[in-house]
């Protein structure tokens, strides 16, 4: 079956970096993107910008460029952000939603993973 | 960007009524737009893609329709464990947005 498991939680201070693992099981992890998404406390759900598996190649959603990055490792079928310069307004739930069709552009997120809670606070 | 209104923000129902949820895009959008549902601690759960294609599993009262700019999700006799937060997420260009949110609560 498939499943996607995040890291756990974080617990960071301005100006630090943190970077969220997504692990996926039970399927071709290169055949199938990787969409990131965040939820602040309270919040909807933002679109943080999807990263194709097979090539590697991230895009952003705008306000995710700079700081944010997309990565894999295929090696163990694992995805990876990571936020540099944290502020305290990413703040949030982090999720990595599997696209659910195997295509070259971002689609619905069939499997989500369980999510990683960044906190940032002095 | 394209953006997403979803309306109502907040809907009060009760066990059995049926309950619709609106979603406008700003330009056309074809058929590209997904419904998730998301519960308190949860991750959300996609309930159905292509306006009105049922994902695996997902009930039958549920339903989704429209085309280009309005669309609608619809839950034919409302349930307890319906009781969450719906999002719908356009699929139609490169750079997906996501509606603000319904609320669904026990009246």
């Amino acid at each position: 079956q498939v499943q996607l498991v995040q890291s756990g939680s974080e617990l960071k201070k301005p100006g630090a970096s943190v970077k969220v693992s997504c692990k996926a099981s039970g399927y071709t992890f290169t055949s199938y993107a990787m969409n990131w998404v965040r939820q602040a406390p309270g919040q909807g759900l933002e679109w943080m910008g999807w990263i194709n598996t097979n090539t590697g190649n991230p895009t952003y959603a705008q306000g995710f460029t700079g700081r944010f990055v997309f990565s894999l490792d295929t090696s163990v079928s694992t995805a990876y952000l990571q936020i540099s310069s944290l502020k305290a307004e990413d703040t949030a739930v982090y999720y990595c939603a599997r696209d659910r069709v195997i295509a070259a552009r971002p689609g619905a997120g069939d499997y989500w993973g369980q999510g990683t809670l960044v906190t940032v606070s002095s | 960007d394209i953006q997403l209104t979803q309306s109502p923000s907040f809907l009060s129902a009760s066990v059995g009524d049926r309950v619709t949820i609106t979603c406008r895009a700003s330009q056309g959008i074809s058929s590209y737009l997904a419904w998730y549902q998301q519960k308190p601690g949860k991750a959300p759960k996609l309930l159905i893609y292509a306006a009105s294609t049922l994902q695996s599993g997902v009930p039958s009262r549920f339903s989704g329709s429209g085309s280009g700019t309005e669309f609608t999700l619809t839950i034919s006799s409302l349930q307890p464990e319906d009781f969450a937060t719906y999002y719908c997420q356009q699929l139609n260009s490169y750079s997906l947005t996501f509606g603000g949110g319904t609320k669904v609560e026990i009246k």
